[in-house]
Formats: structure tokens, C-alpha cells, sequence
């Protein structure tokens, strides 16, 4: 079966600090992956999305960056933090291809990032 | 650009009533609609999953109908649980990278 893994589970960084958040999927292969952010009181943002290795879209313009080094891992980064980045990151998966609409998308189990 | 809201924004039922949870989208060009539990803290988990062909899916407890033409989905909960208690998402893919656009949320409480 299929397992989303996502760490660290909390995360208390100062501003201007830098960031690397991982997120590795098991039991799948060539998965699309995605990088969600869910901000107190507001909505999920979709900030990148992947649809194989070295292939990053990015849907926010923003301080964060976003890299997948290999097939089943996925990982966000920043050089500098900003208060605004604190929130809740998810990651997800999906083996839904192009036009598709059968297959879930799974989400990881989070992680908690405040920006002091 | 699709739009989805979710109406209640947040609702108290005592146990044993159904719960009715109402998602629409402007855009009914979609390709399926998901439907989410989150608990406090706690990442997504999906509950049902409805193509854009079908017009129903069933999984327990759960029942949920899809509209396209009207851009509207409704999640029917049974025999409500003090368990049930969550933050219910809805979310849509209506592009081909299955990018998904979240409504806001329901938040529910089940007393016992």
C-alpha cells in the first residue's frame, strides 16, 4: 500500500532563517506530488506541483522554491523565512495522469511551521 | 478562474441527525470532485471521490451527489457521530496536472 511521509511535524524557525520541509511517497511510482499551504483561519494555497523528477511548477510567486530529486521525493525550501510563511504544509500525491479525473489525491500528514 | 465555496461555514448537530454539507464551483468543466475529513491538526483525509461522469458515490455512512451543470456537490453524513466531528473540504480538479482548488471548509460538531 501506498504511505506519504512528511517531516519535521513542527518546525519553529526565526525570520530570515532558512527552510527545507521533506516529503517522500512509498509503494508508487512516477506519482504527481504537490506542495499545499493551509494559513490560520484560510483556506489550502497550491504552491508547486510536480509531475516527474527535475519538473517543478510553481503556482505562487513567492520566497519559496521547491525541488524533487528523485521520483518519490519532494521538497520545499526557503533561504530566508518571512513571518507570512508560517502555516500548515501539506503534501500530496496522485497517480491521476493528464486528463484523468479516476484516482485520489492523498495528503501527507503535515507539517507545522511557525516564523518567529 | 473556478471558484468553490463551502455554505455552512460551520454547523452543531446532535447526535443521531444527518448532516448535509453543500459545495458549489463556478466553473463546471471539472474533471472529479473530492471530498476531505480534517481533523484539528491533522492532514487531509480523502472520503469519497466523485468523477465528473458519475452523479453519486457511496461509502458507508457517506453519500455524495454531483451536479456539473449546476456546480453543485452535497455530502450526506448518516446517523451522525460525536466522531464525525471534523473540518469537511471540498475540492475540485478542473485541469489536467490534477491541481485541485479547496473550498474554505466546514467545520462540524457532533454532540453527544
Amino acid at each position: 500500500s501506498q504511505t506519504i511521509h512528511q517531516w519535521p511535524a513542527t518546525l519553529v524557525q526565526p525570520v530570515g532563517s532558512p527552510l527545507s520541509l521533506e516529503c517522500t511517497v512509498e509503494g508508487t511510482s512516477n506519482p504527481n506530488l504537490y506542495w499545499y499551504r493551509q494559513a490560520a483561519g484560510r483556506g489550502l494555497q497550491l504552491l508547486f506541483y510536480s509531475v516527474g523528477i527535475g519538473q517543478i511548477s510553481s503556482e505562487v510567486p513567492q520566497n519559496l522554491s521547491a525541488s524533487r530529486p528523485q521520483d518519490r521525493q519532494f521538497i520545499l525550501s526557503s533561504k530566508k523565512l518571512l513571518l507570512s510563511d508560517s502555516g500548515f504544509y501539506l503534501c500530496a500525491w496522485t497517480i491521476d495522469r493528464l486528463a484523468g479525473g479516476a484516482h485520489e489525491q492523498y495528503f501527507g500528514p503535515g507539517t507545522r511551521l511557525t516564523v518567529t | 478562474k473556478q471558484e468553490v465555496t463551502q455554505i455552512p461555514a460551520a454547523l452543531s448537530v446532535p447526535e443521531g441527525e444527518n448532516l448535509v454539507l453543500n459545495c458549489s464551483f463556478t466553473d463546471s468543466a471539472i474533471y472529479n470532485l473530492q471530498w476531505f475529513r480534517q481533523d484539528p491538526g491533522k492532514g487531509l483525509t480523502s472520503l469519497l471521490l466523485i468523477q465528473s461522469s458519475q452523479r453519486e458515490q457511496t461509502s458507508g455512512r457517506l453519500n455524495a451527489s454531483l451536479d456539473k451543470s449546476s456546480g453543485r456537490s452535497t455530502l450526506y453524513i448518516a446517523a451522525s457521530q460525536p466522531g464525525d466531528s471534523a473540518t469537511y473540504l471540498c475540492a475540485v480538479k478542473s485541469d489536467s496536472w490534477g491541481k485541485l482548488q479547496f473550498g474554505a471548509g466546514t467545520q462540524v460538531v457532533v454532540t453527544p
